[in-house]
């Protein structure tokens, strides 16, 4: 599936660099996510958006800073990220339908090391 | 709290057939997915379970007991390529994704 796009694939920084994650869909969803997948432990959801309005944070600490300028695309900033940051960032997106979202599908993920 | 159940690991040998099981107990529920995620690449859509009973799709079927809070993967005819992690998640009441943490399958010659 090559549907979702995400750049760059791996990431090294410090702790106390400023990067930002890049995804990009061409499937003509309406609805993206971030989600933050650690070794041997569930996804972990940080955002949504729905027709670019952000819908949820799920308390994701302010290092993470997400960015949705139109449906096709989402940013997010990263900036004095800690070691238990490092993780792999997986980008989604869905078409949001009444009585909620169809299948997700996902971007290869950015691996990203903070040092 | 809500919760998705499935092993941490299983091997199976090139040929055969392998159930990959996951429990749940979540705040309602609007159906249920598996994915497949090969090491550092996307995960990719499976199958989707809504209603009790199997669904066969290829190589691969999924069943669902909602009654249990119960699903299983079943991989036939199992190829090297198929050695990748499998992930579960169900849409809870409120049409949020819970994940479970995946089962990683090692295929063995």
């Amino acid at each position: 599936e090559t549907g979702v796009t995400q750049t760059p694939r791996h990431l090294v920084m410090g702790m106390t660099n400023k990067k930002s994650l890049k995804c990009e869909q061409h499937l003509g969803h309406n609805a993206m996510y971030w989600y933050k997948q650690s070794a041997k432990k569930p996804l972990e959801l940080m955002f949504v958006y729905s027709l670019e309005e952000r819908v949820e944070n799920n308390s994701v600490p302010s290092r993470f800073s997400p960015e949705c300028p139109n449906s096709s695309h989402l940013f997010l900033h990263l900036h004095t990220l800690q070691p238990e940051d490092s993780a792999l960032y997986l980008c989604a997106s869905s078409q949001e339908v009444a009585g909620g979202a169809e299948t997700q599908y996902f971007g290869p993920g950015t691996r990203l090391l903070v040092l | 709290g809500q919760n998705i159940d499935q092993p941490t690991e299983m091997t199976a040998t090139e040929g055969a057939i392998v159930q990959i099981n996951c429990t749940y107990q979540t705040s309602g529920f609007n159906g249920l997915f598996w994915y497949q995620q090969h090491a550092g690449e996307a995960p990719t859509f499976l199958s989707y379970n809504v209603l009790d009973g199997l669904e066969e799709k290829g190589r691969f079927s999924s069943f669902l007991s909602r009654s249990k809070g119960y699903s299983y993967l079943l991989l036939k005819e199992l190829q090297m390529k198929d050695s990748a992690s499998y992930l579960c998640a169900v849409r809870d009441g409120n049409y949020q994704l819970i994940w479970g943490a995946g089962t990683k399958l090692i295929i063995k010659p």
